[in-house]
């Protein structure tokens, strides 16, 4: 299985701040990496696919990067909508594996 | 507008089976992998498995002793059992569309979860 890990697990921050979280895997996997957004008692919602693809319909202050074993999800300017958890998925092997998501909460 | 409605037995004990069904509406059933994910509570995403082309099925190496996706494609349903069930399976299970979009001839068709269930609480309790 490949492992992903996330950092930081949770993070309080402000609405307008800038918000990047990590998620670094176990072996290489190019850029076949996904991002989600989760709210509580909802299903999760994808933001990003191959690392750096905005989903359609998804705010442009969202976006992806990295490559290899490294990647990042940045929110440029936190809005109240977006305190959430957030995942990534990797997508390389189809033994879809998930990290263990990152707590964005209102400072 | 395409949406995935589910449903299933929401309590259970030890050693019942889990039997969960996944309806798709307002879209394609076939071309697509249907997959079925669960959440334990407080904790990460984990993928069981999926069902695709033909009736095709993959399986999470973890779980696939006991569990069993199948469809009725006549009904563009799809369904989750996952036999004796221990405290450790309670968890939200959600079932998801695995869509795939083709990214040059490098990358190949690159995947990812499009589209979602609301979820469904199972707790297993003695």
């Amino acid at each position: 299985d490949i492992q992903m890990t996330q950092s930081p697990s949770s993070l309080s921050a402000s609405v307008g701040d800038r918000v990047t979280i990590t998620c670094r895997t176990s072996q290489s996997i190019s850029t076949y990496l996904n991002w989600y957004q989760q709210k509580p008692g909802e299903a999760p919602k994808l933001l990003i696919y191959a690392a750096s693809s905005l989903q359609s319909g998804v705010p442009s202050r969202f976006s992806g990067s990295g490559s290899g074993t490294d990647f990042t999800l940045t929110i440029s300017s936190l809005q109240p909508e977006d305190f959430a958890t957030y995942s990534c998925q990797q997508s390389y092997s189809n033994n879809w594996t998930f990290g263990q998501g990152t707590k964005v909460e209102i400072k | 507008q395409v949406q995935l409605q589910q449903w299933g037995t929401g309590l259970l004990k030890p050693s019942e089976t889990l039997s969960l069904t996944c309806a798709v509406y307002g879209g394609s059933f076939s071309g697509y992998y249907w997959s079925w994910i669960r959440q334990p509570p407080g904790k990460g995403l984990e993928w069981i498995g999926e069902i695709g082309h033909s009736g095709s099925t993959k399986y999470n190496p973890s779980l696939k002793s006991r569990v069993t996706i199948s469809e009725d494609t006549s009904k563009n349903q799809f369904f989750l059992k996952l036999s004796s069930v221990t405290a450790a399976d309670t968890a939200v299970y959600f079932c998801a569309r695995r869509h795939g979009i083709y990214s040059g001839s490098y990358y190949g068709t690159v995947y990812y979860f499009d589209l979602w269930g609301r979820g469904t609480l199972v707790t297993v309790s003695s």
